[in-house]
């Protein structure tokens, strides 16, 4: 089936400790998106890659980094996690608009936890 | 910017129906969407509607949509314990070019036998 993968599912660092997590789909969407949910709130788009274009949100803290490596994977880096950012991270990915598709398709998310 | 709200929290009993509201301040919105959230899963994508039209009905879930008050409703028919998770209301509008998505609070729906 085709869908959206994310690794690990749980992940545990150490303050300060660079961190990365890892989406892959199957379902050859251009566009791949990174959110990041805290815990009983909605979640929040970090930023989101257009192929290879990369676009960042303006509230998206330097901390945050992405790369694209080909059209089925993303990786989100981050570079000196701090306790704020422990929350539930989520990958989505979605057609561009000139295909008519008008749906985002999420991965389960990775759980993040800073100690 | 764009804002969506939604009542943080619905308890219902089995066998009756659901009713979830949002409203949203975006009049350019062109599609608003329905997810729901399972404890430490992520977005299901339960239903979506086109700005254009004022119902859309599939299977135990209708969407009602009035745009002149910016006022969206997910009623679930039938509700069973299954059902309980948080709904997330979200819209987006076309014109940036990509998908951009925005997410209301979220409304933990709670069903009792």
């Amino acid at each position: 089936d085709a869908m959206v993968i994310q690794n690990p599912r749980y992940q545990v660092t150490q303050f300060g400790k660079p961190v990365t997590l890892s989406c892959s789909q199957t379902l050859n969407h251009n566009v791949m998106y990174w959110y990041q949910q805290k815990s009983s709130q909605a979640p929040k788009l970090l930023f989101h890659y257009y192929d290879k274009d990369f676009n960042n949100e303006a509230d998206t803290p330097d901390n945050f980094q992405s790369r694209r490596p080909n059209t089925s994977f993303c990786f989100l880096d981050i570079r000196s996690p701090g306790l704020g950012d422990a929350a539930m991270y989520l990958c989505a990915t979605s057609r561009d608009l000139t295909s008519g598709e008008i749906v985002q398709f999420f991965g389960p998310g990775t759980r993040l936890t800073v100690l | 910017g764009e804002d969506v709200e939604q009542s943080l929290f619905l308890s219902v009993r089995e066998g009756d129906s659901s009713v979830i509201n949002c409203t949203y301040t975006d009049s350019s919105s062109t599609y608003l969407y329905w997810y729901k959230q399972e404890p430490g899963a992520g977005l299901q994508l339960l239903t979506y509607i086109f700005s254009n039209m004022d119902m859309k009905q599939d299977q135990r879930l209708t969407v009602l949509l009035n745009k002149k008050d910016k006022h969206l409703s997910l009623r679930i028919a039938d509700t069973q314990t299954g059902d309980s998770a948080i709904y997330f209301c979200a819209e987006t509008n076309m014109n940036t070019g990509f998908q951009k998505l925005v997410f209301g609070t979220g409304t933990r729906l709670l069903v009792s036998p």
